[in-house]
């Protein structure tokens, strides 16, 4: 089976601009969420999504955004990019809600 | 709610030694627990998991983790490290039966191995 895969690897973005990044899961795992990593903060949880519908959210603002769509993938979507959004962004995937999580390599999103 | 201490930020061994990195808990519902092994530049890969089943859980690579409920403890130790070991570690709990299903992961534990 594949893993999880996360699209693109790396990403350089300019203050102000929007960002689109994608997961494709593990083939049969419903259940997709998305985690934020920096040196300063660890892994934080951004949402989770559940037969397409956001069943969770972290405390971050309405500036990040998700969604995920029929097939089980997913999207996050950052508008309004500040400095501090500059983080690896790892996507996780689940066969049911509350087991254990297979993560995908991350995207590396660098603001300037 | 539910929330990860792990204990020591970084663990310095030599190889051939055992690990013990250490981790305690809190959840308000009955928890699955996990141990994430992280490499330089890489994703998060599950070591093993606590399901409330046995409560000693062997992994891969040698690692495993014994759930002490009493102490609220889920410790991951080695017998002998290699050098290939040295990674960044996370314990995870996920409240298992609760509505709002996330994983909250601990800060982290940085292992070095000596030669």
């Amino acid at each position: 089976k594949a893993g999880v895969t996360q699209t693109p690897r790396y990403l350089i973005k300019t203050r102000g601009q929007q960002v689109t990044l994608s997961c494709s899961p593990i083939s049969g795992h419903r259940s997709v969420s998305w985690y934020q990593q920096t040196p300063g903060q660890g892994l934080q949880f951004l949402f989770e999504y559940f037969s397409e519908t956001q069943r969770n959210k972290g405390n971050f603002p309405g500036r990040f955004s998700g969604r995920q769509f029929s097939n089980s993938r997913s999207e996050m979507n950052v508008s309004t990019l500040e400095l501090g959004d500059s983080a690896l962004y790892l996507c996780a995937s689940s066969p049911l809600r509350g087991t254990e999580a297979f993560f995908g390599q991350g995207t590396r999103l660098t603001v300037v | 709610a539910q929330s990860v201490t792990q204990l020591d930020s970084h663990v310095s061994v030599s190889e051939g030694t055992p690990v013990l990195l250490r981790c305690n808990y809190s959840s308000s519902y009955s928890p699955s627990l996990f141990w994430y092994v992280q490499h330089p530049n890489k994703g998060l890969q599950l070591l093993l998991k606590y399901t409330s089943a046995a409560t000693l859980v062997k992994g891969i690579n040698g690692f495993e983790a014994e759930f002490k409920k009493s102490e609220t403890s889920f410790h991951l130790t080695k017998p002998s490290a290699h050098m290939s070991d040295a990674a960044e570690y996370f314990c995870v709990v996920s409240a298992s039966g609760g509505s709002n299903y996330k994983l909250t992961f601990g800060k982290g534990t940085l292992l070095t191995v000596n030669p």
